[in-house]
Formats: structure tokens, C-alpha cells, sequence
């Protein structure tokens, strides 16, 4: 079955503090993509990042990082240096391989408040 | 702009009543799909369509419907709505990379509330 946990509810930190956001994932595909998307106040969904199952190298932009780690099936999520812009709730999301690719399954989501 | 057109953005309707929500896309993407975002639950996907004409379901398409008759358009349909039907919905499509789709661009939502 596939499943992504994001155990973080909500989070709270006051602005210019470093914070990670948690994403678990269960799959039994060789190959499968991960995904983290941004849901600012105003609803829309905007995308961050697309990794693919082979891929473990770390990413950042900006301020913003990735830790990708198969052997715990995690895909976390830091944001360093937080600001208040970046208050918003994030999905990490999983979509697998054939025949399971036009699958996407998405965690319950981290709200993040940052305070000023 | 490339963008996923949703309308309405609100909509507010009775047990039964037949309603469509549309979605359009201008990127001439293949895959294009609906979701559900509940309190608790994140997004969970309705249906999805491969191209025109395939269409197939995703975790909770109970009480949904979709079609698939032009490559832009991927209208939700919801024959006899019920409240638990109440939630956020978004449209999204996604371009592909041979069998595998690229990220998901989504709508703005359509909030709809059943009573």
C-alpha cells in the first residue's frame, strides 16, 4: 500500500528560526516520486519540489532544503531562517510506478505558523 | 498564462441537486485529476484521466463522476450530492514524461457545501 505520513500537525516558531518539516512514506515500488507542496493562506497549491527514488542527493533553494534518506523512507523538509511569508500549510506527497503512476497520495499536511 | 481554470470557486447547493464543476487547462497536458482536501485528511484523489476518452478511478470516487472529451476539459460531476460530499476541491494536470507525470498543476479550488 502506498501511505504518506506527516506526523506534524502544526508547528509554531518565531520568525528567523530553522525548521524541519517531517514526511514519511510507504511504498513498495522501486520507483517512485516524492513531492512537497506549499497551501498558503490564500488555498492555492504551489509546488516546491520533485525528486524521483533514485535520486538521494540532498537539495536546497534558498532557504529552503531537502533531506532525502531510502533507508528511513523520509523526504523532510527545512526551512531555514523562517519568515513570516512562509507561514502556510505543507503537503509531501507520493506518486509510484507503473502501473501506479497516475496515483498521487498526499499526507494530512503541517501547518506552520511563523511568528514575527 | 498556463494555468487550471476551476469554476465556480464557492458553491453552495442542496442534497440531490445535480451539479458540475469544471476544470480547463491550457498547457495541453495528458493527465489531469481531481481532489478532495478534508480537515485532518490532506488531499485525497477522485479520479483521474491518462488522455481523452481514458478515465480511471483514484481512492474515493464514491458518488463522483468524470468525463474526458476534450484534452483541455476534465469536468466532476456530482449526480445526487450528499454532505459528506461538503470539502475543497482542486483540479490539477500534469505534463509527462513518457509513462511518468511531472508535477501537478492545480486550480484554485472549488468550495463546495452541501446542505
Amino acid at each position: 500500500a502506498q501511505k504518506v505520513t506527516q506526523a506534524q500537525t502544526e508547528i509554531s516558531v518565531v520568525e528567523k528560526e530553522d525548521v524541519t518539516l517531517d514526511c514519511v512514506y510507504e511504498t513498495r515500488d522501486t520507483t517512485y516520486y516524492l513531492f512537497w507542496y506549499k497551501q498558503p493562506p490564500s488555498g492555492e497549491l504551489v509546488f516546491l519540489i520533485r525528486r524521483n527514488s533514485f535520486d538521494e542527493q540532498n537539495e536546497i533553494s534558498g532557504r529552503y532544503s531537502w533531506n532525502f534518506q531510502k533507508s528511513t523512507s523520509s523526504f523532510n523538509f527545512t526551512i531555514t531562517a523562517s519568515q513570516v511569508v512562509d507561514s502556510a500549510v505543507y503537503f509531501c506527497a507520493l506518486s509510484g510506478s507503473p502501473p501506479g503512476f497516475n496515483k498521487f497520495y498526499f499526507g494530512s499536511g503541517t501547518k506552520l505558523n511563523v511568528k514575527p | 498564462e498556463a494555468q487550471v481554470t476551476q469554476n465556480p470557486r464557492y458553491l453552495i447547493t442542496v442534497t440531490g441537486k445535480k451539479l458540475t464543476v469544471t476544470c480547463s487547462q491550457n498547457m495541453n497536458h495528458e493527465y489531469m485529476s481531481w481532489y478532495r482536501q478534508d480537515p485532518g485528511l490532506g488531499l485525497r484523489q477522485i479520479y483521474y484521466s491518462m488522455n481523452v476518452e481514458v478515465t480511471d478511478k483514484g481512492d474515493v470516487p464514491e458518488g463522483y463522476k468524470v468525463s474526458r472529451k476534450e484534452k483541455r476539459n476534465f469536468p466532476l460531476i456530482l449526480e445526487s450530492p450528499s454532505p459528506n460530499q461538503t470539502s475543497l476541491y482542486f483540479c490539477a494536470s500534469s505534463a509527462r514524461q513518457g509513462m511518468v507525470n511531472e508535477k501537478l498543476f492545480f486550480g484554485s479550488g472549488t468550495q463546495l457545501s452541501v446542505l
